[in-house]
């Protein structure tokens, strides 16, 4: 079966410091790879997605970036975090109309 | 591009009551449509999703939904909610041919009371 593995659960972190949030799928190939933030008492924005390996694109100019080294590995980073990076993370994969979400990151910069 | 719109950020409703959550959305061309939940502090759990075929949707936990193209809604339902629907709901929208990004509205607060 298809399972998505996203980590830290909780993570807080000073500002300036650098971020990597990973996330990995299991269970299928080629997925398209999403991650989304999910500010305090907002929607989820999407930040990045991915339709394959060292393919990234990116719908919000922001402090963070994306990486997919592998088919099945996708990564949020930042060099150095900022206030306003605190939020609730999410990775996500979609292959042909379906989508299944990771249980999160909640990230608090302080 | 598209849009959604949810109406109601806050939505409360007592306990065996049934309850509408309303979702709008904008495109030029055809979408797919979803209902997320999420339980606090936890990811979304799909509730349902309309690709094609039948407007009227099914979904888990009771839930249902109708594709209304002429009106772009797809409005959220149930006839009877419980204490543990107390959740956020997202509406969603998708363009497959945009490598399947799923555009969410803001979020609905669901609090139901006993």
């Amino acid at each position: 079966s298809q399972t998505i593995h996203q980590w830290p659960a909780t993570l807080v972190q000073p500002v300036g410091s650098p971020l990597s949030l990973e996330c990995t799928v299991e269970g299928t190939s080629n997925p398209n790879l999403y991650w989304y933030r999910q500010a305090a008492g907002r929607g989820l924005q999407l930040l990045f997605y991915s339709v394959g390996i060292g393919q990234i694109s990116s719908e919000v100019p922001q402090n963070l970036s994306a990486s997919r080294p592998q088919d099945r590995q996708f990564i949020l980073s930042s060099k150095k975090l900022l206030l306003s990076d605190s939020g609730f993370y999410l990775c996500a994969w979609n292959r042909a109309g379906g989508y299944t979400f990771g249980s999160g990151t909640r990230l608090t910069v302080v | 591009a598209q849009s959604v719109t949810q109406l109601d950020s806050q939505v409360p409703v007592f306990e065996e009551a049934p309850v509408e959550l309303r979702c709008n959305y904008s495109s030029s061309v055809s979408v797919y449509l979803f209902w997320y939940v999420q339980y606090p502090n936890q990811g979304l759990q799909l509730l349902l999703k309309y690709l094609s075929g039948s407007t009227l949707v099914k979904g888990i936990n009771g839930f249902e939904a109708e594709f209304n193209k002429s009106q772009t809604s797809f409005h959220l339902r149930k006839p009877s909610v419980h204490i543990s629907d107390t959740a956020e709901y997202f509406c969603a929208v998708s363009r497959y041919n945009q490598g399947g990004k799923l555009i969410f509205g803001q979020g609905t607060e669901l609090s139901v009371k006993p």
